[in-house]
């Protein structure tokens, strides 16, 4: 069974650009959920959709905002880049959202 | 909100040794995950556990839920096993991280 893939890998944007990343769940997977991961603020939460639908979102700016395909296949956008945007992105995958999580290899996103 | 702290926060070890990390949080969670972070940033997930003790190999984690708590056991530690180990709850619908724990494994 194929693991959770997130592209692109790496990314280089300028300050007001904006851009977009793509999760594939495993395979049967309903639920994914997105996460920002810097230095000086861990890991944190953005948002979890389920069957296409936004069950809940952390707190982070509307300038992210996030999409789930009927496939489970999942987008996150940034628009409006600013330079603390830079991190890795990480999603994850589950049957349900309180089951089992697995983790894609992440989005490292530089704003420069 | 919930709060999940991790100890120690660094961790130093020479290669065989065993180690025990910590994880408490503030408040009833519906579950709890560990998770090794490599050097190139992947998140493996080892344990699922929101109540009881689980092993795989040479590692193994118990969560005492009524007191908040979970430990993860890493026994002759190897190189390998070093990264950041985080724990994580589930906490209504949101997924809480700890800031981490860092292990260095040295030879």
């Amino acid at each position: 069974k194929a693991g959770v893939t997130q592209t692109p890998r790496y990314l280089i944007k300028t300050r007001g650009q904006q851009v977009t990343l793509s999760c594939s769940p495993i395979s049967g997977h309903r639920s994914v959920s997105w996460y920002q991961q810097t230095p000086g603020q861990g890991l944190q939460f953005l948002f979890e959709y389920f069957s296409e639908t936004q069950r809940n979102k952390g707190n982070f700016p509307g300038r992210f905002s996030g999409r789930q395909f009927s496939n489970s296949r999942s987008e996150m956008n940034v628009s409006t880049l600013e330079l603390g945007d830079s991190a890795l992105y990480l999603c994850a995958s589950s049957l349900e959202g309180d089951r089992k999580a697995f983790f894609g290899q992440g989005t490292r996103l530089t704003v420069v | 909100g919930i709060q999940v702290e991790q100890s120690p926060p660094d961790l130093i070890l020479q290669e065989g040794a065993n180690s025990t990390l910590r994880c408490n949080f503030s408040d009833s969670v519906n579950n709890l995950q560990w998770f090794h972070q490599n050097p190139w940033g992947q998140l493996i997930n080892l344990f699922y556990i929101p109540s009881g003790t689980k092993q795989n190999g040479r590692l193994s984690a118990t969560t005492v839920a009524t007191e908040r708590y979970s430990l993860l056991y890493i026994s002759s530690s190897q190189t390998t096993d070093s990264g950041v180990y985080f724990c994580a709850v589930r906490y209504g619908q949101n997924f809480v991280f700890g800031p981490g724990t860092r292990l260095s494994v040295l030879p």
